[in-house]
């Protein structure tokens, strides 16, 4: 089955520590994109990247880090100093050939910071 | 920076009511505009979306879309709502390599 997979579901962590969230697709897509969903807030950018060994910065990127080093994975690492890090993170992945093509979601990682 | 608006909160309707939801974004020039859908406990979903041509767009589950370039608006539509249509509504709009989306609207249908 092509599609993006998120581990894990539901992730606890204690204040204070990183946290590495994990984002793979088989879809052979060149974009990847993360995002926090808060209530009634939407869907804010993290990070993204179009290529491998390339990403940029999203609105609220403060916090957080990425690498890209295959084309199949974008991991997030939210880090301690993220201020208010429990949240439901989205990753997707947009093909960039032929043009004007959608962002593909995965389930999410719902993180709790205790 | 291109931004984008959804009025509606929260919706409530009672099934085969019509629905609107409305859409606003910030700025013209050529846009590309999404709805998107989150069923309960499901991944985000593409519902349709408009890039150029006719500016009644088509999506699935008899949802349809209205670009006004005049108004900068993408209204999402149904006739005749579902209790299965109960989920969490994104308009999107696309800025050069980013998606942008609206906080969402939360519709409730009732049996």
């Amino acid at each position: 089955d092509g599609g993006i997979t998120q581990s894990p579901k539901y992730l606890f962590r204690k204040e204070g520590q990183n946290v590495t969230l994990s984002c793979e697709q088989n879809l052979n897509h060149d974009a990847m994109y993360w995002y926090r969903q808060d209530p009634g807030q939407g869907l804010r950018l993290i990070y993204y990247s179009q290529i491998v060994n390339d990403f940029q910065k999203g609105d609220i990127a403060e916090g957080y880090s990425v690498s890209r080093e295959k084309k199949e994975s974008f991991p997030l690492t939210v880090t301690s100093a993220q201020k208010n890090p429990t949240a439901f993170y989205l990753c997707a992945s947009r093909g960039l050939l032929g043009g004007n093509n959608e962002q593909f979601f995965g389930p999410g990682t719902r993180l709790t910071v205790l | 920076a291109q931004s984008v608006s959804q009025h509606n909160h929260h919706v409530i309707l009672s099934e085969a009511a019509s629905l609107e939801l409305g859409c606003n974004y910030s700025y013209g020039g050529t846009v590309n505009l999404f709805w998107y859908v989150q069923y309960p406990g499901q991944h985000l979903q593409l519902l349709l979306k408009y890039f150029s041509g006719d500016p009644l767009v088509k999506g699935i589950k008899g949802f349809e879309a209205e670009f006004i370039k005049s108004k900068f608006s993408f209204n999402l539509r149904k006739p005749s709502v579902q209790w299965s249509d109960t989920a969490e509504y994104f308009c999107a709009v696309s800025d050069t390599d980013k998606l942008i989306f609206g906080t969402g609207t939360r519709l409730q249908v009732f049996p």
